[in-house]
């Protein structure tokens, strides 16, 4: 079935550097992809999503590109903080039906 | 508005034990999701709905069912509990094209 992997599963940087998140998956009909963060305790929270008819979508410090030639999709923080420590989960819509596949999520830890 | 809300926080049970979570959500959504979150696996899809009265499996559905009789309202029964049931179970809720939003999550610990 659908598969998607993502990576790192961790990652660490100092505050102000920027951090990448990519995702690969292996259906080339999906169409949407969103991105969820999971702060300790709490539940996973959508900061950006982006639909397969686009390429790039950015929201402040935030972005999301796409390459459905190559399927992957990447989450991109730039001028990183201390609150974006959190577990970043990216997400896919099977085309076709309502089901999402969730990758394995990445600990980001942002070093004050 | 609560958004979407789940019932209890947290719970213990036995093995072979039943019990039932539930999700409730007051914004009208047709779409409702179950999943539960393990470490390293992230989240996997248990049981959805698209509507009030269906229901369909999901990746994870076996030891599970669910019940959507009021559209507000999503379901999750365990009919006899297993230590591999041990888990944080989220339900979310979406309509049309919109993204998902979730609930708060249920801590469920399987002895």
């Amino acid at each position: 079935g659908e598969n998607v992997e993502q990576h790192p599963s961790t990652l660490s940087v100092q505050e102000g550097d920027s951090a990448v998140i990519k995702c690969t998956y292996s259906d080339s009909a999906s169409n949407y992809f969103p991105w969820y963060k999971q702060e300790l305790g709490k539940r996973p929270q959508l900061i950006i999503d982006i639909r397969s008819n686009v390429g790039e979508k950015k929201d402040q410090r935030i972005a999301v590109t796409l390459n459905k030639t190559a399927k992957h999709f990447s989450l991109h923080i730039t001028e990183t903080q201390p609150e974006d420590s959190a577990v970043y989960f990216c997400a896919l819509l099977r085309a076709g039906t309502y089901k999402y596949i969730f990758g394995t999520g990445t600990r980001l830890k942002v070093l004050a | 508005n609560a958004g979407v809300t789940q019932t209890p926080k947290f719970r213990v049970l036995k093995t072979g034990q039943s019990m039932t979570l539930l999700c409730a959500q007051d914004m009208n959504h047709e779409y409702m999701y179950w999943y539960r979150q393990d470490p390293g696996m992230g989240l996997r899809l248990i049981h959805y709905s698209v509507g009030e009265g269906t229901t369909a499996k999901g990746e994870v559905p076996d030891g599970y069912n669910v019940s959507r009789l009021k559209k507000q309202n999503f379901l999750l029964g365990l009919e006899s509990a297993a230590p591999s049931q041990t888990s944080v179970y989220f339900c979310a809720s979406k309509a049309g094209v919109l993204p998902q939003y979730f609930g708060p999550g249920t801590r469920l610990t399987v002895l």
